[in-house]
C-alpha cells in the first residue's frame, strides 16, 4: 500500500528565504507525482506535475525534483514571499492498477512579512 | 472554460439526514474522482468514474455512501443517514484522460458538517 510523508509538517520562515519541501513515498512504482497548494477553506491548485520518466519541472519560482528510486521528491521555493503561506501537498499516482492521488498530509507553510 | 464546479460550498445537516453533493467537471472532461478529506487528516481517494460507470469505488465506504456520474448532468456523492463522522471537506477532481496519465483539476471543495 503507497504511504506518502512529507516533511516539515509545519515551516515558518522570513521573506525572502529560498526553503526545501520534501516528500517520500513507499512504493517506487508510480505513474507521476503532482505538486498542490491548499489555501484555508480552498481548494486545491495544481503546482507542478512530474512524469516518472521526468527527473524535474519548473515554474516560475518553483522547481519539484524526482527521485523515483529513492522514493523521493523536493519542492524548492525561491526568493518567498508571503503570497507563498499555505499548505502544500504532494501526491502520488501508483501503479498496479490504483486510480486516484495518494495524498501526504502536506506542509503548513507560513512566511513572514 | 470554468473548472471545476461544486456545489454547495458549504452544507449543514443533522444526524440521520441525507448528503447530496454534485461536482461538474471541466468542459470536455469525462474522468471524474471524489476525495474526502477529514480534519487534520490528508486526502483520501474514494471513487473514480467516468460517464455512467463506476471505475473504482476502493476508497468508499461500503455502507451509506454511493456516487454516480450520469450521461447528462454533474457527478452525485451520495451519503445516506449522515454521522458526526462524516463532518469533512470532500473534493472532486476531473482530467481529460484516466489520471495515471495526465493533470488532475480539483474543485473547491464541499465542506459537509453533521450535527
Amino acid at each position: 500500500k503507497q504511504e506518502v510523508t512529507q516533511i516539515p509538517a509545519a515551516l515558518s520562515v522570513p521573506e525572502g528565504e529560498n526553503l526545501v519541501l520534501n516528500c517520500s513515498f513507499t512504493d517506487s512504482a508510480i505513474y507521476n507525482l503532482q505538486w498542490f497548494r491548499q489555501d484555508p477553506g480552498k481548494g486545491l491548485t495544481s503546482l507542478l506535475l512530474i512524469q516518472s520518466s521526468q527527473r524535474e519541472q519548473t515554474s516560475g519560482r518553483l522547481n519539484a525534483s524526482l527521485d523515483k528510486s529513492s522514493g523521493r521528491s523536493t519542492l524548492y521555493i525561491a526568493a518567498s514571499q508571503p503570497g507563498d503561506s499555505a499548505t502544500y501537498l504532494c501526491a502520488v499516482t501508483s501503479g498496479g492498477g490504483a486510480d486516484g492521488l495518494t495524498f501526504g498530509k502536506g506542509t503548513h507553510l507560513i512566511i513572514q512579512p | 472554460n470554468a473548472g471545476v464546479m461544486q456545489n454547495p460550498r458549504h452544507l449543514v445537516r443533522r444526524r440521520g439526514q441525507e448528503a447530496r453533493l454534485r461536482c461538474s467537471p471541466m468542459k470536455g472532461h469525462s474522468h471524474v474522482y471524489w476525495y474526502r478529506q477529514l480534519p487534520e487528516e490528508g486526502l483520501k481517494f474514494m471513487v473514480y468514474l467516468q460517464k455512467e460507470n463506476i471505475i473504482d469505488e476502493s476508497g468508499m465506504p461500503k455502507e451509506r455512501f454511493s456516487a454516480e456520474f450520469p450521461k447528462e448532468g454533474p457527478s452525485i456523492l451520495r451519503i445516506q443517514q449522515v454521522v458526526r463522522g462524516d463532518s469533512a471537506a470532500y473534493f472532486c477532481a476531473s482530467s481529460p484522460l484516466r489520471e495515471v496519465n495526465t493533470e488532475a483539476f480539483f474543485g473547491q471543495g464541499t465542506r459537509l458538517t453533521v450535527v
